[in-house]
């Protein structure tokens, strides 16, 4: 089946450090992949999409590109800062699944001052 | 984006006693909606796909009758969790279908603490 995989946290950095979370799916179809963020207690957050091959979502500084050949989604942002300190989830649905939404573990952000 | 609410935000309640949590889409009609528990520190699994007019799908090894789904509008989908117990404490978060978007838009969540 469907599945999404991304990289283990806690990930730890300075505030204005570059940041890149990995991601990478296996679909059986042609599915459209997210960014979802976390903030503690809260619900998630659609960060940013993609619906189809070198698409490029951005939002709030952060940004991602969907490459078909390399299945993969990787987030990424120039200069984080303290307020971004959350877990972001990568995410895949597809209309062919009834767009059930896969999610990956998770990856948790520590960005200090 | 588009706006979900859920309510309650929190609720704490005793051993054996139903809770009822709402979820709605604020500005669009949302055919489908899905529920969601979370555990501490890990990541979303669906429990059930919520279908206005029609039965919710559970997914494997979700109790459908431990967890009512009912989707009654285009706009509002409930679940109650019957006969709660400790063991039902959790996070629990809806979200509602953009099909024009083919995008899912989440609730805040609904914390609930069986005592």
């Amino acid at each position: 089946g469907d599945s999404v995989t991304q990289m283990e946290g806690p990930v730890t950095l300075s505030e204005e450090a570059f940041l890149t979370i990995n991601c990478t799916y296996t679909a059986t179809g042609y599915p459209s992949l997210f960014w979802y963020v976390q903030y503690p207690g809260e619900g998630l957050q659609l960060l940013l999409k993609a619906t189809k091959a070198d698409d490029k979502g951005s939002n709030k500084g952060f940004e991602a590109t969907y490459r078909k050949e390399t299945t993969s989604f990787h987030l990424e942002k120039g200069s984080v800062q303290v307020s971004d300190s959350a877990v972001y989830f990568c995410a895949l649905s597809d209309r062919g699944g009834g767009f059930k939404t896969i999610f990956g573990a998770g990856t948790r952000l520590f960005v200090k001052a | 984006g588009a706006v979900v609410s859920q309510h309650p935000s929190r609720v704490i309640c005793k051993s054996g006693t139903s809770v009822k949590i709402e979820c709605r889409s604020l500005d669009f009609q949302a055919t489908t909606m899905f529920w969601y528990r979370q555990f501490p520190k890990q990541s979303l699994m669906l429990m059930a796909t919520s279908n206005e007019g029609s039965k919710a799908t559970y997914e494997q090894g979700v109790e459908k009758d431990k967890f009512l789904i009912n989707h009654a509008s285009l706009t509002l989908s409930t679940l109650t969790v019957t006969s709660a117990h400790p063991e039902d404490s959790s996070f629990y978060i809806c979200s509602a279908l953009d099909r024009d978007e083919e995008t899912q838009y989440f609730g805040p969540g609904t914390r609930l603490l069986v005592l």
